[in-house]
């Protein structure tokens, strides 16, 4: 069983909808929760941190379920920008970061 | 500050050659991490140097190999290069405790493996 998995998508949305994804670990003891952004061939970027009581970023929300271990982000007011590929990564307190294979969001005008 | 600058950008080997990535870590960090991605999936962990000697590993054979230098600069050497071997490159500097808080990765090296 992969350590983090992910509802790849697509997801195809029109401009303004709103959507949302999750993943799942597998790791119980996993500590720190993490949500990427990779746009088409370039290096995965930080987007938010994800914690315990669930947090928000502008138009992005973030949720931990540790009892049911997943996280779900969520995109309001999409745009066009929104457009990636969105990787869940999950630490379990040490030295690697473990990536799920990633959601595609596709925003349309 | 500088951020994590990696070279070369791209990369074109034969099967069998060997290649060396470099990896320059961001101002103040000691600790530098390597990973994988192939197309269609998530970065996976190759290593991480911390104070030049190795400070993990996760599921590669030993022909990827690392190194990391006085100035916490980083080097990848793959040698007896597979045609899987055809990915991204994503080097990641950070404080020994930076997975807690996530990475900046550098741009990465796409390798291509003829």
């Amino acid at each position: 069983r992969k350590e983090v998995e992910q509802d790849p998508g697509p997801f195809n949305v029109p401009e303004g909808a709103t959507v949302a994804f999750n993943c799942t670990y597998s790791n119980s003891a996993s500590q720190s929760f993490f949500w990427y952004r990779q746009d088409c061939r370039k290096e995965p970027k930080l987007l938010m941190s994800v914690y315990s009581s669930g947090n928000e970023d502008g138009r992005f929300t973030a949720q931990l379920n540790r009892a049911s271990q997943y996280i779900s982000l969520l995109i309001r007011d999409s745009k066009l920008s929104d457009s990636a590929t969105y990787l869940c990564v999950v630490n379990r307190g040490d030295y690697k970061l473990s990536f799920g294979a990633g959601t595609t969001v596709t925003v349309r005008a | 500050e500088t951020g994590v600058t990696q070279s070369p950008t791209h990369l074109i080997k034969t099967r069998g050659q060997q290649v060396t990535l470099r990896c320059s870590s961001q101002s103040g960090h000691n600790t530098v991490s390597w990973y994988q991605q192939a197309l269609g999936q998530g970065p996976q962990f190759i290593f991480q140097y911390y104070r030049e000697e190795e400070n993990g590993r996760g599921n590669f054979p030993p022909r990827f190999s690392g190194l990391q230098f006085p100035n916490y600069s980083s080097e990848l050497n793959v040698n007896a290069l597979e045609l899987d071997d055809s990915a991204l490159y994503l080097c990641a500097s950070s404080v020994p405790q930076g997975a807690d808080y996530g990475y900046t990765f550098g741009s990465g090296t796409r390798l291509t493996v003829v």
